[in-house]
């Protein structure tokens, strides 16, 4: 069975500072692929980031970015100039039936 | 275009009765998932339709729990005999294509409240 861990129940942050939240997983497959997703207090979940694991290169959207160890089977999440819109649980998923506790983002002004 | 619509938005219940939880997809999304986040939590797979394909039913978690996803789109939840530990909030998701490479896209959830 395919396993994620986030060890960070619970974050916070500077505004304009950077956080990386941590993300490990274990699974059998060699393809395939990884999203973060968050869920602030409205309770609406949004992607925030896709990282295809075949590739090498980590993904980046804007602020986001990933640092993916295939090897290490670890994908980080790190948020660049943090705002305080960025409060939230934040979600990992290495497949849509297998999603981390989460762990809660606390952006403070 | 519509996202995700999934209804009610909350619901109360005695504990004992039966309750039906509705899905609207987004309009051509083939693959629709549901979850239960209990307070704080994770979310919980449950139940997943791909097409028309016969659905992954591995995450119920007892048998008075069933889904149906009627012409490829719309699907009802449905808890019978609800009990306390059945409070949470059910969440919805459609992809486009299923699986591995296609992001989800939430609705806003179901909160359920069993008394």
């Amino acid at each position: 069975a395919q396993t994620v861990t986030q060890s960070q129940p619970e974050m916070s942050v500077q505004e304009a500072e950077t956080v990386t939240l941590s993300c490990t997983y274990d699974t059998s497959e060699n393809n395939y692929y990884l999203f973060w997703y968050k869920q602030p207090p409205s309770r609406q979940m949004i992607l925030v980031i896709r990282q295809e694991a075949y590739k090498q290169q980590n993904a980046t959207e804007n602020r986001f970015s990933v640092n993916f160890q295939k090897a290490a089977k670890s994908f980080s999440l790190k948020i660049s100039d943090s705002q305080l819109g960025d409060t939230a649980m934040y979600f990992c998923a290495p497949t849509p039936l297998v999603f981390g506790k989460g762990t809660r983002l606390s952006v403070i002004a | 275009g519509a996202g995700v619509s999934q209804s009610p938005s909350n619901k109360v219940t005695e504990k004992g009765k039966d309750v039906e939880l509705r899905c609207d997809p987004i309009s051509g999304h083939t693959a629709l998932y549901w979850y239960r986040q209990s307070l704080g939590q994770g979310l919980e797979f449950l139940i997943y339709f791909q097409g028309n394909s016969a659905p992954d039913k591995s995450g119920l978690p007892s048998d008075r729990f069933s889904a149906e996803r009627t012409g490829g789109s719309v699907s009802t939840l449905t808890i019978q005999r609800t009990q306390q530990e059945d409070s949470a909030v059910y969440l919805c998701a459609s992809s486009l294509q299923g699986f591995r490479d296609s992001p989800l896209h939430f609705g806003n959830g179901t909160r359920l409240t069993v008394t």
